[in-house]
């Protein structure tokens, strides 16, 4: 079935670091979304991209919908504390606007 | 603005106990609502969906049942708890042909 590959599964970094992570898929997608979960919460929308090649900003965040529409990207840039988490992102898999996900990169900001 | 409540927000049940896990959704009508599980360390698993009253769609067969009572009201259910159900569990709405998703706070279950 379809699924998202979503890397790297774990980064560990410096705060004021830059920040890239991916996810892609063997299908086309017409709407990639971001999100992030804090622990013990829900997952909390960060950024929705409904068109190839679009790349949208939220804060110190951005991400990219792939030209190819089986790819998106997403960068935090000068990492702070509060970054820390895990990042999804999330597709549409049927008309009934279902979703898939990745498995989650989770974010470690090193003292 | 649209808000989701869902409790408790944490539940230790014994294992062949039921379970009752509520979900509601404020200013908005008509949703989809979702039930997810998620284990420790993991993504999201969709247990069920619903596009309206008394319409639920299962994606994994499982000990665990949904029921929509009411338009914003989803409920997960379990007559017998196993050990294995153990996990946090998220409730979710969206609107009508709209992909975006907006989540509970979660309830972590612990079957013991």
């Amino acid at each position: 079935g379809q699924q998202l590959n979503q890397s790297p599964q774990s980064m560990f970094i410096q705060e004021g670091e830059d920040v890239s992570m991916n996810c892609t898929s063997s299908s086309i997608f017409n709407t990639w979304l971001w999100y992030k979960q804090d622990p013990g919460e829900g997952p909390v929308l960060l950024i929705a991209l409904y068109k190839a090649g679009e790349l949208t900003s939220n804060g110190r965040l951005t991400a990219q919908f792939g030209i190819t529409r089986k790819d998106s990207f997403l960068n935090i840039s000068a990492s702070i504390p509060s970054d820390v988490g895990i990042y999804f992102c999330a597709g549409p898999i049927d008309s009934n606007y279902q979703l898939i996900w990745g498995a989650g990169t989770k974010l470690i900001i090193k003292p | 603005s649209q808000t989701i409540h869902q409790w408790p927000a944490t539940l230790v049940q014994p294992v062949g106990s039921p379970l009752s896990l509520e979900c509601t959704v404020e200013g908005t009508s008509n949703p989809n609502l979702y039930w997810y599980r998620q284990a420790a360390g993991r993504g999201l698993q969709l247990l069920f969906y619903s596009v309206g009253i008394g319409q639920i769609s299962s994606e994994v067969p499982q000990n665990l049942s949904a029921s929509r009572p009411q338009d914003r009201q989803f409920i997960l259910s379990s007559k017998k708890l196993l050990l294995s159900d153990s996990g946090f569990y998220l409730c979710a709405w969206s609107e009508i042909r709209n992909t975006e998703a907006f989540f509970g706070q979660g309830t972590r279950l612990t079957v013991v």
